[in-house]
């Protein structure tokens, strides 16, 4: 099976632009979650797309967005770039989405390296 | 809300020596718990995890991990260091549904 990946790889935006990253699930998984990492950050959990709807969200303002489409590919958006959106961007995907008593295994892509100027 | 610590930034190894790299948890109920290793510039790769039952688990490229509920710990291991296997690791929890909490990661380097 082929892996998560995503699209671009790398990216270089200007302060107050916008940009979208695309993600591609592994075959047959329907979860789809985002991260960012930073260094003074870390890894930190942006939000979480389950058959098309948002199940969970991190804390990050709201100029990050996503979505999930029907095949279960999502994309997410940040508006407005600040210099401190420059980071990894990293999705996951999953069979599932756990619950209480309920996890799954994440497989994460390579990641979109975003830097803003 | 979960944590995750990873009280050792920097480990540096011999090739061929034992690895121990820590993490301790903060969750009320029993944890799901997972180790990835990310090499530079790539993503994250899930080594194992732990959902229930045996408290050590095995991983892929040799790894294992033990889970001690009464030290909230949940540390990995390696017998014999490969110089392939410096990189960075990250411990983390599940929170609610998918999301991960992670530890701020431990930057293994292996001397030959």
């Amino acid at each position: 099976k082929a892996g998560v990946t995503q699209t671009p790889r790398y990216l270089i935006k200007t302060r107050g632009q916008q940009v979208t990253l695309s993600c591609s699930p592994i075959s047959g998984h329907r979860s789809v979650s985002w991260y960012q990492q930073t260094p003074g950050q870390g890894l930190q959990f942006l939000f979480e797309y389950f058959s098309e709807t948002q199940r969970n969200k991190g804390n990050f303002p709201g100029r990050f967005s996503g979505r999930q489409f029907s095949n279960s590919r999502s994309e997410m958006n940040v508006s407005t770039l600040e210099l401190g959106d420059s980071a990894l961007y990293l999705c996951a995907s999953s069979h599932g989405t756990g619950g209480a008593g309920v996890a799954y295994e994440q497989y994460f892509g390579p990641g979109t390296r975003l830097t803003v100027t | 809300a979960q944590s995750v610590t990873q009280p050792d930034i920097h480990i540096t190894v011999s090739e061929g020596a034992s690895l121990e790299l820590r993490c301790n948890y903060s969750y009320g109920a029993t944890p799901y718990l997972f180790w990835y290793v990310q090499s530079p510039g790539q993503g994250l790769q899930l080594l194992l995890k732990y959902f229930s039952g045996d408290t050590l688990v095995q991983g892929i490229k040799g790894f294992e991990a033990e889970f001690k509920r009464s030290q909230s710990s949940f540390n990995l291991r390696k017998p014999s260091v490969h110089w392939s296997d410096a990189a960075e690791y990250f411990c983390a929890v599940k929170e609610y549904g998918n999301k991960l909490v992670f530890g701020a990661g431990t930057i293994l380097r292996v001397k030959s």
